[in-house]
């Protein structure tokens, strides 16, 4: 089973723009959640969603939103893109909801604003 | 409140040798408490873990020892491999079928000396 798919891989955007990341969930995951990673900050959550709602939502400015599609497949978006915004962005699925369900992680977009 | 607390930040043991890392929480609300490695340029992967009802968990070299009264939990790995040299991360989850989100450790470099 093919795992969760990330794309594009790398990105390089100026600041003021907006970038639009996709995921795929693992083949019958519903949650997709996302996460960023910096060196600074580590891993923080984003937000998570399950059957096309957002059902959890981190401390992050307005700036950052998603979107989740009936096939499962989910897209984050950031707008007016600042320096601090420079990260690995990592999607996670697994089979549903529920404090007990394994996340599997993709390999990351990893975002360069200059 | 929802912080989790990893020590140490890095790590270096021979090989054969067993590696410890520790983490602290303070959250009573959380009940999954994963482990994830990650290698550079890659996402985390899910390395072994634990559910509160249970002190200790083995799968292979690796163990997770919990301790809900202390409110702490660690990873031993047993005959360190220059393979494992990565960096480890501690999680714990919170929420349920309303939404759930992963808090990560600050991570631990682990390197393996041949």
């Amino acid at each position: 089973k093919a795992g969760v798919t990330q794309t594009p891989r790398y990105l390089i955007k100026t600041r003021g723009q907006q970038v639009t990341l996709s995921c795929s969930p693992i083949s019958g995951h519903r949650s997709v959640s996302w996460y960023q990673q910096t060196p600074g900050q580590g891993l923080q959550f984003l937000f998570e969603y399950f059957s096309e709602t957002q059902r959890n939502k981190g401390n992050f400015p307005g700036r950052f939103s998603g979107r989740q599609f009936s096939n499962s497949r989910s897209e984050m978006n950031v707008s007016t893109l600042e320096l601090g915004d420079s990260a690995l962005y990592l999607c996670a699925s697994s089979l549903a909801l529920g404090a007990w369900e394994t996340q599997y992680f993709g390999p990351g977009t990893r975002l360069l604003v200059l | 409140q929802q912080q989790v607390k990893q020590s140490p930040q890095s790590l270096i043991v021979q090989k054969g040798g067993i590696s410890i890392i520790n983490c602290a929480y303070e959250n009573t609300a959380f009940d999954y408490f994963p482990w994830y490695q990650q290698f550079p340029g890659k996402g985390p992967a899910l390395l072994i873990a634990i559910r509160p009802d249970v002190s200790e968990k083995k799968e292979g070299r690796f163990t997770i020892s919990f301790n809900k009264s202390a409110k702490q939990f660690s990873l031993h790995i047993m005959d360190s491999q220059p393979g494992d040299s990565a960096t480890y991360f501690c999680a714990a989850k919170s929420g349920g079928t309303s939404g759930s989100r992963l808090t990560f450790g600050e991570g631990t470099q682990l390197t393996v000396n041949p």
